[in-house]
């Protein structure tokens, strides 16, 4: 069965970066993409990007431009979602969520990564 | 302030039938599909509808999709308690270039 499996919960000091991993089973993981989104305590779902792992192109959301960074390592099946530049308004959890076909829905979410930003 | 708009909160009886509107504009909802997801609070979403009116393996028939225009909706017939979660709708805009999410819909099964 599809699995996203993530990496577990980051508390981070403001200006520091954060990595995010999330390792896929279950399929062919170079054949969808692999989105980030994330959502902040008591508030909406917020798309951040993509990756394909096949390719290793990306697309990321304007508002994170600059600061985050979406790669992959196809040998373990495993996809990364960087973010820099932290601050606390970064505090929220970090879902991986697997893109099916051109219709590109999300089939497939991880668990979630709290990432908590405090001083 | 999300590109889609959800109504904020939704409520029905146990049996009912609730819809749950999402607004758009021709750079997303207009020129693309629309996708539903549920969300049981402190779990991950769970896809719901995707291509605007089709349901995956799983999801009962109780949950149907459309959309119209610049618009969609999500209605939920025989409502149950165990449907009480949020609800956000979702479609790429182009003129964005990336997915956008409505801002999300709290239903309460009362």
């Amino acid at each position: 069965q599809v699995q996203l499996v993530q990496s577990g919960a980051e508390v981070k000091k403001p200006g520091a970066s954060v990595r995010v991993s999330c390792k896929a089973s279950g399929y062919t993981f170079s054949n969808y993409d692999i989105n980030w989104v994330r959502q902040a305590t008591g508030q909406g779902l917020e798309w951040m990007g993509w990756m394909n792992p096949n390719s290793g192109n990306t697309g990321y959301a304007q508002k994170f431009q600059g600061r985050v960074t979406m790669t992959r390592n196809t040998s373990i099946s495993a996809a990364y979602m960087e973010l820099s530049s932290l601050g606390s308004e970064d505090t929220a959890v970090y879902y991986c969520a697997r893109a099916y076909g051109s219709q590109y829905y999300f089939d497939y979410w991880g668990q979630g990564t709290l990432v908590t930003v405090s001083s | 302030q999300s590109v889609l708009t959800q109504p904020p909160s939704a409520s029905g009886t146990p049996g009912q039938r609730v819809t749950i509107s999402c607004s758009g504009s021709s750079s997303n909802i207009g020129r693309n599909t629309v996708n539903w997801y549920q969300q049981v609070p402190g779990t991950a979403p769970k896809l719901l509808i995707y291509s605007n009116n089709q349901r995956p393996s799983g999801v009962p028939d109780r949950f149907s999709g459309s959309k119209s225009g610049t618009s969609a909706s999500l209605a939920i017939s025989g409502l149950q308690s165990e449907d009480e979660a949020d609800y956000y709708c979702a479609a790429w805009d182009d003129s964005l270039n990336g997915e956008v999410f409505g801002g999300g819909t709290k239903l309460t099964v009362l």
